[in-house]
């Protein structure tokens, strides 16, 4: 079946540091891939997504580009803010139906401290 | 727009009491989605709808069961509920299929004693 794999965390970075978040995907077909942030307590929110392959997702100086051959969608922020302190998680949609059935990774910590 | 609203925020519930969790979207979605999220890990898909009158279980559907009478209302059944469905509940809502953002709800926090 479909499977998401996350880099573990927690992560922690000083503000105005690099970000970059990992995630590869096994899928048949063409999953559309997102980026979803989640903050403490509350649901999860869109923070970008592709549909196809060498498509580039970005919103609020984040970005990730889905590349097909490696399986892989990696989530990159040049300069991180305390405000971006949040659980980011990988999903994809299963490409054989048409009903949104996603399947997300377990999540990956992040703390930007001032 | 309200979005997705969920009830209740936190419920604790006793080993073989059953409850309904409640799910509603006012953005006119055909799509909507349960997930659980356990501690440190993703979400898991329990059980989805692609309009009213239309459901089909997802990856870990067992102890669950929904109904889909009306567009807005997505309602979670729990039977006889186990130590195991302590989690936090999620609904989500979309527009359409695999393209599109799934919006969602504050979620359930469930804890079965």
């Amino acid at each position: 079946g479909d499977s998401v794999t996350q880099m573990e965390g927690p992560v922690t970075l000083s503000e105005e540091a690099f970000l970059t978040i990992n995630c590869t995907y096994t899928a048949t077909g063409y999953p559309s891939l997102f980026w979803y942030v989640q903050y403490p307590g509350e649901g999860l929110q869109l923070l970008l997504k592709a549909t196809k392959a060498d498509d580039k997702g970005s919103n609020k100086g984040f970005e990730a580009t889905y590349r097909k051959e490696t399986t892989s969608f990696h989530l990159e922020k040049g300069s991180v803010q305390v405000s971006d302190s949040a659980v980011y998680f990988c999903a994809l949609s299963d490409p054989n139906t048409n009903a949104g059935k996603s399947t997300f990774g377990d999540g990956t910590t992040l703390t930007v401290k001032p | 727009n309200a979005g997705v609203t969920q009830t209740p925020k936190f419920r604790i519930l006793k080993i073989g009491q059953s409850m309904t969790l409640q799910c509603t979207q006012d953005m006119n979605h055909n799509y909507m989605y349960w997930y659980r999220q356990d501690p440190g890990m993703g979400l898991k898909l329990i059980y989805y709808s692609v309009g009213a009158g239309i459901t089909d279980k997802g990856e870990v559907p067992n102890g669950y069961n929904v109904s889909r009478s009306t567009t807005e209302d997505f309602p979670l059944r729990l039977e006889l509920a186990a130590p195991s469905q302590t989690s936090v509940y999620f609904c989500a809502s979309s527009y359409g299929g695999n393209q599109e953002t799934q919006y969602f709800g504050p979620g359930t926090r469930l804890l079965v004693l």
